[in-house]
């Protein structure tokens, strides 16, 4: 079946750590996103790449980093630099088509203790 | 900018009652609307969709019309079940440049039996 997994889908980590949550698809999309997650809140973009090779910030990007080197997957580093790293991790992927919808991930809780 | 701003829940209603979820957005350019739901510890799914003005888009029983004068895409369901229980996010894509969704708060349903 095609899809998309994140793993793991608990994961916690000591302050101070970086950690780096998984995202692989087997749609063959192009388009890879990662949003952030909070109670009582939407979904806040943090990165995302329409290509393999390159990737672009979104609204809330520090403190992340990504990479893009195959199509199937777009690993999320959270750094130390991350102020509240304790959330939600949900990844998504699409087509590159006008009025595509994006395919979401299970996602990753992360708590940060 | 672009922004979607969501009915504040939560909202509970009995099982067959009417649910109406409000939604409302602001966008720069033309945008493609949309309905997510997700259940507890999930991802998002893709409820439905309208990509134009006047578009109705249907799914499970749900339904929202993109009203272009009113610049709204309210969900709306006539008999609501205990398993439509779930947090449901309205989000739009503008279709020029990047194709990010920008979600609302979210709205969560509570069904009860």
């Amino acid at each position: 079946d095609g899809g998309i997994t994140q793993s793991p889908k608990y994961l916690f980590r000591k302050e101070g750590q970086n950690v780096t949550l998984s995202c692989e698809q087997n749609l063959n999309h192009d388009a890879m996103y990662w949003y952030r997650q909070d109670p009582g809140q939407g979904l806040r973009l943090i990165y995302y790449s329409q290509i393999v090779n390159d990737f672009q910030k979104g609204d809330i990007a520090e403190g992340y980093s990504v990479s893009r080197e195959k199509k199937e997957s777009f690993p999320l580093t959270v750094t130390s630099a991350q102020k509240n790293p304790t959330a939600f991790y949900l990844c998504a992927s699409s087509t590159r088509q006008q009025n595509n919808e994006q395919f979401f991930g299970p996602g990753t809780r992360l708590t940060v203790l | 900018g672009n922004s979607v701003t969501q009915m504040e829940g939560p909202v509970t209603l009995s099982e067959e009652a009417f649910l109406t979820i409000n939604c409302t957005y602001t966008a720069t350019g033309y945008p493609s609307l949309f309905w997510y739901v997700q259940y507890p510890g999930e991802g998002l799914q893709l409820l439905l969709k309208a990509t134009k003005a006047d578009d109705k888009g249907s799914n499970k029983g749900f339904e929202a019309t993109y009203r272009k004068e009113t610049t709204s895409f309210h969900l709306e369901k006539g008999s609501v079940q205990v398993s439509d229980s779930a947090v449901y996010f309205c989000a739009l894509k503008v279709i020029q440049g990047a194709q990010k969704l920008v979600f609302g708060q979210g709205t969560r349903l509570t069904i009860n039996p």
